[in-house]
């Protein structure tokens, strides 16, 4: 399968302070790439999706300007956590898309561990 | 409205015995029905995808089968190293690659 490297595996920040964390498809090109939260004992929720080269577009209830989403290339997009609290400790995902209009399947980075003290 | 919901939450089972995890759908538009594995503290690994009623797909001890209301993923003789986090996603409408995930199937297999 194809592989997708999310870097940090783990953060440890203060508040106030921002993060970023990056997501690389290392061997295919993905023009769609999809950042999830996971909070403990719970499923993944889809923050936004970004497309290569244009503005990501967030889930309802997820603030633009707090988790600030970059896809410059066909192979990195980039999430940074802006301004950091408690609260936004969690265990975030990133996943990737290959190119092509109907390829639906997607790839996961193992993940990054935020956690904000 | 779509959704998917996964029963059991969570199964215990000895090793060898076998058995069945449960996605139940409702899905406008199905692009395609996923399962990952979900190890505590990793990113989600893919198994498969289904994409049609009737399909099915193997991967050593797993099976994955898909109908137009469920998709069941078997686990036969399973071994303690089988245990994990199941999660059942579904692709729909037009945003390819986006996916909706259950809430997921902790399993356990005893020694």
């Amino acid at each position: 399968g194809a592989v997708v490297s999310q870097h940090p595996s783990w953060v440890i920040c203060k508040s106030g302070t921002s993060v970023k964390i990056e997501c690389r498809s290392l061997d295919f090109q993905a023009t769609t790439m999809f950042w999830y939260r996971q909070f403990p004992k719970q499923s993944l929720m889809l923050m936004a999706t970004s497309n290569e080269g244009s503005k990501a577009t967030y889930e309802q209830g997820v603030e633009k300007d707090k988790f600030l989403i970059n896809h410059a290339s066909l192979t990195l997009s980039t999430l940074t956590v802006t301004s950091a609290h408690p609260e936004d400790s969690s265990f975030y995902i990133c996943s990737a898309r290959a190119q092509g209009p109907m390829n639906t399947e997607a790839f996961f980075g193992q993940g990054t561990r935020l956690t904000v003290v | 409205e779509d959704q998917v919901t996964q029963s059991p939450e969570a199964l215990r089972l000895q090793e060898g015995e076998s058995s069945s995890l449960n996605c139940s759908y409702t899905v406008s538009g199905l692009r395609g029905l996923f399962w990952y594995r979900q190890d505590p503290g990793k990113g989600p690994e893919f198994l498969f995808t289904l994409y049609s009623a009737g399909e099915e797909k193997e991967k050593e001890r797993l099976k994955a089968t898909l109908t137009k209301k469920e998709s069941f993923l078997h686990i036969t003789a399973p071994k303690p190293e089988d245990s994990a986090t199941y999660l059942c996603a579904y692709a729909g409408g037009t945003s390819y690659g986006k996916l909706t995930f259950g809430q997921g199937t902790i399993l356990t297999v005893h020694p």
